[in-house]
């Protein structure tokens, strides 16, 4: 069954440090995203894109995320300079159309030091 | 932004009987989605609701949607172990910008 691969499963970094996460969709779908989990918290959106470009970004996604479509299988997430903050579990997922239900990744868990 | 209200928090049910788990939105439900989470895993999609009264079913899940009342439930028959997990109820205009409840913390005891 087709599913939605992240690298790495966890990565530790220190503050200040950019970070890049990985994902690879299911091939067929054409909108991406990034949420994410602090522990003990509620799932929160961060980003959707569609198309080679961020089609919604919440509050959260500020000039600190970048996301990337550098090729025609991989979907990234930069976080430059982390915070402690940024702490927490940061799941892609993907889609094949509005309404269809997203398909989440294993997550990467980020623990900046 | 839309907030979901999930209860209970946490239920503990005897393997072989039924559950139920409900989801209220602070707003208009366009679409619900239902998916189930394992500690520290990633988000399983179980199903999507999108009209009023609607009612779906995957193997002894059943969800249905009240428009009206703006909430959703989904019930678990005859409960298996393999039930066991984290369900979290999603909502937004569309599929990406979905906001999630709380989750409901689902343990059967064998």
């Amino acid at each position: 069954e087709p599913e939605v691969t992240q690298t790495p499963s966890h990565q530790v970094t220190q503050m200040g440090q950019e970070v890049i996460l990985r994902c690879v969709p299911i091939s067929n779908h054409l909108y991406f995203y990034w949420y994410r989990q602090i522990l003990g918290q509620k799932v929160e959106f961060l980003v959707s894109f569609y198309n080679n470009e961020i089609s919604e970004k919440s509050e959260i996604f500020d000039d600190q995320f970048s996301v990337e479509r550098p090729d025609g299988s991989n979907f990234t997430l930069k976080i430059r300079s982390t915070k402690l903050e940024d702490s927490a579990m940061y799941f892609c997922a993907s889609s094949s159309g509005s309404l269809r239900g997203a398909f989440f990744g294993q997550g990467t868990r980020l623990t900046v030091v | 932004s839309q907030e979901l209200e999930q209860s209970p928090q946490s239920l503990i049910v005897q393997e072989g009987k039924n559950l139920t788990i409900n989801c209220t939105s602070s707003k208009t439900l366009y679409g619900l989605y239902w998916y189930k989470q394992k500690y520290g895993e990633g988000l399983i999609f179980l199903m999507m609701l999108q009209k009023g009264g609607e009612e779906k079913s995957h193997e002894k899940i059943t969800a249905k949607l009240d428009e009206k009342k703006q909430q959703s439930s989904l019930h678990i028959t005859a409960s298996q172990p393999s039930h066991a997990g984290i369900y979290l109820c999603g909502a937004g205009p569309n599929d990406y910008k979905l906001s999630f409840g709380a989750g409901t913390t689902v343990t059967v005891r064998a």
